[in-house]
């Protein structure tokens, strides 16, 4: 159980072009999911949090015009990079937050999927 | 963002050692995981810590969530080669979110 899985796994683009990429919450339902990016040999540093039904809420200095968050359903999230440029390349990560019988308490678990590597050329 | 102190960075080691790592924070958390990352995949989940005090384990794996809610460890014990990988904690707070450790690089010498 609490599978999530990502589509496409890896991704080059040309510059200037737009990329969406896919989370799916394969057995349960994610009101909340959460988008990461990681550089190379750096730790998850979390980019925004996307609701279903409402908008994304953004970290500090992402730009929400840039990383384009849509949350249609309880299984699917998508990120769709705009106008790409080789600064974006990287680790793209999403999680999905089971709420399991503890999310009243406060307790939560997070599960992610196996990453969409970018490559902006 | 805010990052909590996760040490050490890297540990060498023969295989059929045990392991400790550990995480603490200034911030007081009600939820710390532990994830393992392999190259080019997602974080795998390894073990979910709810209650301050809290001792879990999993086959070879424990980990305690602590007393006073700032910090965490990770325990693998009789270490193999597949145990090779990058280590992550995280702290989960009321919103939901976690901060996340930078990780410990764990290498195993057959």
């Amino acid at each position: 159980g609490a599978v999530v899985s990502q589509h496409p796994s890896w991704v080059i683009c040309k510059s200037g072009t737009s990329v969406k990429i896919e989370c799916r919450s394969l057995d349960f339902q994610a009101t909340t999911m959460f988008w990461y990016r990681q550089f190379p040999k750096q730790s998850l540093m979390l980019m925004a949090t996307s609701n279903e039904g409402s908008k994304a809420t953004y970290e500090q200095g992402v730009e929400k015009d840039k990383f384009l968050i849509n949350h249609a359903s309880l299984t699917l999230s998508t990120l769709t990079v705009t106008s790409a440029h080789p600064e974006d390349s990287s680790f793209y990560i999403c999680s999905a937050r089971d709420p399991g019988p503890f999310a009243r308490q406060g307790r939560h678990t997070q599960y992610f999927g196996p990453g969409t590597r970018l490559t902006v050329l | 963002g805010q990052q909590l102190n996760q040490s050490p960075q890297s540990m060498f080691i023969q295989e059929g050692e045990d392991v400790s790592m550990n995480c603490t924070s200034s911030s007081i958390f009600n939820t710390w995981l532990w994830y393992k990352q392999d190259p080019g995949e997602g974080p795998v989940l390894l073990i979910a810590l709810y209650k301050a005090g809290e001792l879990t384990s999993n086959g070879r794996l424990t980990a305690q969530f602590g007393i006073t809610r700032k910090d965490s460890f990770l325990n693998i014990s009789a270490s193999i080669p597949s145990d090779v990988g990058i280590y992550f904690c995280a702290g989960g707070g009321s919103n939901y979110k976690l901060t996340f450790g930078k990780g410990t690089l764990l290498t195993v010498n057959p």
